[in-house]
């Protein structure tokens, strides 16, 4: 069975800590994607990584993506309140297809 | 670009009910994909279509699930008869096929079967 699975899923922190996201997938994909989504609203992409190795940053949110160990991790520094919200990843198990599948989301609160 | 555009937002109807959702991707996307969210089972992919034809339905739940797309600009999911069990948040998402940018989705579909 294909499967997306992220740790913690949920994660309570302090303003300006660091804590880290990790997602887990079982099979061979070299495409990984991450969307944050606040209560009530919408999903909204956050990063696409494409290959093995690839980081992208944006603010104080880096994701990077090793297809080897099949794992990603989206790391949080110096955490802000703005930033609490659930936060989900997706992999594109079948290439070509376009079908993504999430993992659970991770809901971060960060508190003052 | 008015990006993924879904109605209503919010829905309540009686079970028993019909309830029609409707979508219209963003132009130019050819991957169309309606997806369920509640608190227990997250996301799930309930049918998707690529240039207006259904490719995978298996996640439709039962019979009482139907989708359509009758051309590129607009697509439905309807359930009929409604129940209880249906109350979620549905979400229809669009993609160009060969980009490399995931996902658009909608703003959702709130609906509630009392």
């Amino acid at each position: 069975e294909l499967k997306v699975e992220q740790n913690p899923l949920f994660l309570s922190m302090q303003e300006g800590k660091n804590y880290t996201i990790y997602c887990n997938y079982s099979t061979t994909s070299d495409r990984l994607y991450w969307y944050r989504q606040d209560p009530g609203k919408s999903l909204e992409s956050l990063f696409v990584l494409l290959s093995n190795g690839a980081v992208k940053q944006e603010g104080r949110l880096m994701a990077s993506l090793d297809t080897k160990a099949r794992l990603s991790t989206l790391h949080i520094t110096a955490a802000v309140h703005d930033l609490s919200a659930t936060y989900f990843c997706a992999v594109d198990l079948i290439q070509g297809a376009q079908k993504l599948v999430f993992g659970q989301g991770t809901r971060l609160t960060i508190n003052p | 670009d008015a990006g993924v555009i879904q109605s209503p937002r919010h829905e309540v109807t009686e079970m028993g009910q019909e309830v029609t959702l409707r979508c219209k991707p963003i132009s130019g996307h050819d991957y169309l994909f309606w997806y369920r969210q509640t608190m227990m089972r997250g996301l799930e992919l309930l049918i998707y279509f690529n240039n207006n034809v259904p490719i995978d339905d298996s996640g439709m739940p039962e019979d009482r699930f139907s989708a359509k797309m009758p051309n590129a600009s607009f697509s439905t999911l309807k359930i009929q008869p409604s129940e209880p069990r249906d109350s979620a948040v549905y979400f229809c998402a669009s993609i160009k096929g060969g980009g490399h940018y995931g996902y658009t989705f909608g703003s959702g579909t709130r609906l509630t079967v009392v």
